[in-house]
């Protein structure tokens, strides 16, 4: 059981806005930073989305995130059929002393 | 470019040792916290270990604790998970990854290495 919360799938259709949510607690969303990494299919994690919504270069401007409080959330505008892929939050748990992820939500672009 | 190589995975029985390695390239390795994250068949992705660019400070999921250890050689621009008394729930696909700061972003992932743990 993963210590940050992901719902498990997500979809919509080419163009519209897709909101992934990421639930913590204080040890760990709450007082640190969130970072988002994207799984294509086969493929090793990518990241994402760091610090306070930064994206690597090469990350389209699509892709954004947000926290409040102790959630987070990662939003996709414009969704494409390339967006398909297992999307996880990650964040640094002070009480467990090591990184925690969220359990993962696979995107499906209808 | 940066680079990360896995290596070291294989089948192996229920409670002997693995040790696996990560070769870096394309970065100042000595300059990264590096750390081993691992994916089970169709699961989600599990922390599994971290170590600082000067090995002072190391961490262990509880899972792990007690017999993984992590290391590191700069000189050789490597890092190894050394995996003892492996269970059938270590079977995994192994990434090691790269970030600027311990507690920070995993910039750079490698493409992992598979590790079953079977009789």
């Amino acid at each position: 059981q993963s210590v940050l919360t992901q719902p498990p799938s997500a979809s919509g259709t080419p163009g519209q806005r897709v909101t992934i949510s990421c639930s913590g607690s204080s040890s760990n969303i709450g007082s640190k930073t969130v970072n988002w990494y994207q799984q294509l299919p086969g493929t090793a994690p990518k990241l994402l989305i760091y610090s306070k919504n930064q994206r690597p270069s090469g990350v389209p401007d699509r892709f954004s995130g947000s926290k409040s409080g102790t959630s987070a959330s990662l939003a996709i505008s414009g969704l494409q059929s390339e967006d398909e892929a297992d999307y996880y939050c990650a964040a640094w748990d002070d009480s467990l002393n090591g990184c925690v992820f969220g359990s993962g939500t696979k995107v499906t672009v209808l | 470019e940066v680079q990360l190589v896995e290596s070291g995975g294989g089948l192996v029985q229920p409670g002997r040792s693995l040790r696996l390695s990560c070769a870096a390239s394309g970065f100042i390795f000595d300059d990264y916290a590096m750390h081993w994250v691992r994916q089970a068949p169709g699961k989600g992705l599990e922390w599994v270990s971290s170590i600082s660019w000067n090995s002072d400070t190391i961490y262990y999921a509880d899972s792990v604790k007690g017999r993984f250890t992590i290391s590191r050689d700069n000189a050789k621009n490597s890092l190894f998970l050394q995996m003892n008394s492996l269970r059938a729930e270590d079977t995994a696909l192994y990434y090691c990854a790269s970030s600027e700061s311990l507690h920070g972003y995993f910039d750079y992932w490698g493409q992992g290495t598979l590790v079953t743990v079977s009789s």
